[in-house]
Order: C-alpha cells, then structure tokens, then sequence
C-alpha cells in the first residue's frame, strides 16, 4: 500500500462549489504540505502544518483553507472553487527527525482537478 | 526574479551522453539543496540532496553546489530513455528548514 494517499484522484467540479481534498499518511511523519503545480509554473506551496496545533499559510493560500484532523490526515479545502483552481494538487510529508536526509518529502500520488 | 530559477528545456541529450541541468537561487540562506525527478502525470520523487559545498555523487547522478554564486547542478551520466522526465530543483527556506521552495522544472529528452 501508499505510504501517502490522495482522494480523490480526478475530480471535476463547477465554478462556486465547495471542494474537499484529502490527504492520508502511513509514515508516520509530523510534517504534512499541500501543493498545487501548474504547467510552467512547477510546485507551489499553499498550507503547510509541523503537527497538529500548528497550520501556516505558503506562498498561495489565497482561495484555500486546510485542516489538521489527526497527524496523519490533512486535508484541502476550497470553499468557492474558481476555474483559475484547476491544477494538480499533490500532498507531501517530511519527518523532523531526518536530519540525515535534510527533511526529504515524500509526495503522494496528485489528484487532478478541474473547474468549469 | 523568482526564488529558484531553471531553464524549462526541453534539454535534448544522446543516449550514452551527459546530461546536464542547472538551478540558480535567491535565498543566500538556503542549507539544503534537492533534485526531484517527476515523470509526466506522476509525483515528484527525490534522486539528489546536497548541502555542503562541491560535489555529491550516486551511482550516474552527480549534484555540485556553489554557495558563492548560489548555483546547484545536476549531472547524469550515460543517460538512458528512462532519464527522460522533469527535473526539479528545490531549496529550503532560510526562515524554515522544512519548508522547501521549487523550481518550474527543466524537461530532459533522451533520445535513442
């Protein structure tokens, strides 16, 4: 099995809709990353959490908002979904303790999302 | 001027050749520099870090990192068909360690 999974895969959604994607970890790392890549564009961090109390924002968190359930679940929200939130979202972890491999992140699978 | 920049190719390389790709970065307080390999329609997935100056190599892949001029490389040697995929060059953050900025990726090609 995955050690990070994403549902759903594919997702297609209309404009104005409420969206939820999700993130699940068997690693058991602490760290969790939610990214949107774009052609052109590579990976853009939107949320990242260092465990579960602790939630910030990256570099395009506008439109997006995330949760925390459990140190193994983190999942993306978006609340209105606009056609310009078409992307590949990937979620990644990293273990704070690996300082041997200077926090490597391991990603999962993407899920493909598009609005119309 | 974005935080890391690569050229987006495509790099076209002869099989059995060299392959060369090349990241430059903004932050003079990155300490950890990363190649991740993606590809098309799958997830990135790490082949090189490096944090000391100079060079890194494992097994056909050699990293090489100049702080002074804020440049990291990857080189591949006798690069194969499978070589063929996007790479992407990332670095931490000064202000985090685990927050890990990337490039927009370079497309190699290996042709036969």
């Amino acid at each position: 099995d995955a050690d990070v999974t994403q549902t759903p895969r594919n997702r297609i959604t209309k404009t104005g809709k409420r969206i939820m994607l999700e993130c699940s970890q068997t690693k058991g790392h602490d760290r969790m990353y939610w990214y949107r890549q774009d052609p052109g564009l590579g990976l853009r961090l939107i949320y990242y959490s260092f465990d579960v109390k602790d939630i910030n924002k990256g570099e395009i968190s506008d439109g997006y908002s995330v949760s925390r359930q459990a140190q193994a679940k983190f999942s993306l929200s978006l609340e209105s979904a606009i056609p310009n939130q078409t992307a590949l979202y990937f979620c990644a972890t990293s273990d704070s303790a690996d300082l041997a491999n200077s926090y490597e992140q391991y990603f999962g699978p993407g899920t493909r999302l598009t609005v119309t | 001027q974005k935080e890391v920049e690569q050229n987006s190719g495509p790099l076209s390389v002869p099989e059995g050749a060299i392959a060369s790709l090349n990241c430059t970065y903004s932050d003079r307080g990155s300490q950890s520099f990363f190649w991740y390999r993606q590809y098309s329609g799958k997830s990135p997935e790490l082949i090189m870090f490096i944090y000391s100056n100079g060079d890194k190599e494992d097994g056909r892949f050699t990293a090489q990192l100049n702080k002074a001029s804020q440049y990291v490389s990857l080189l591949i040697r006798d690069s194969q068909p499978s070589d063929s995929a996007t790479y992407l060059c990332a670095v931490t953050a000064y202000s985090s360690a685990s927050k890990i900025i990337f490039g927009s990726g370079t497309r190699l090609s290996i042709r036969p």
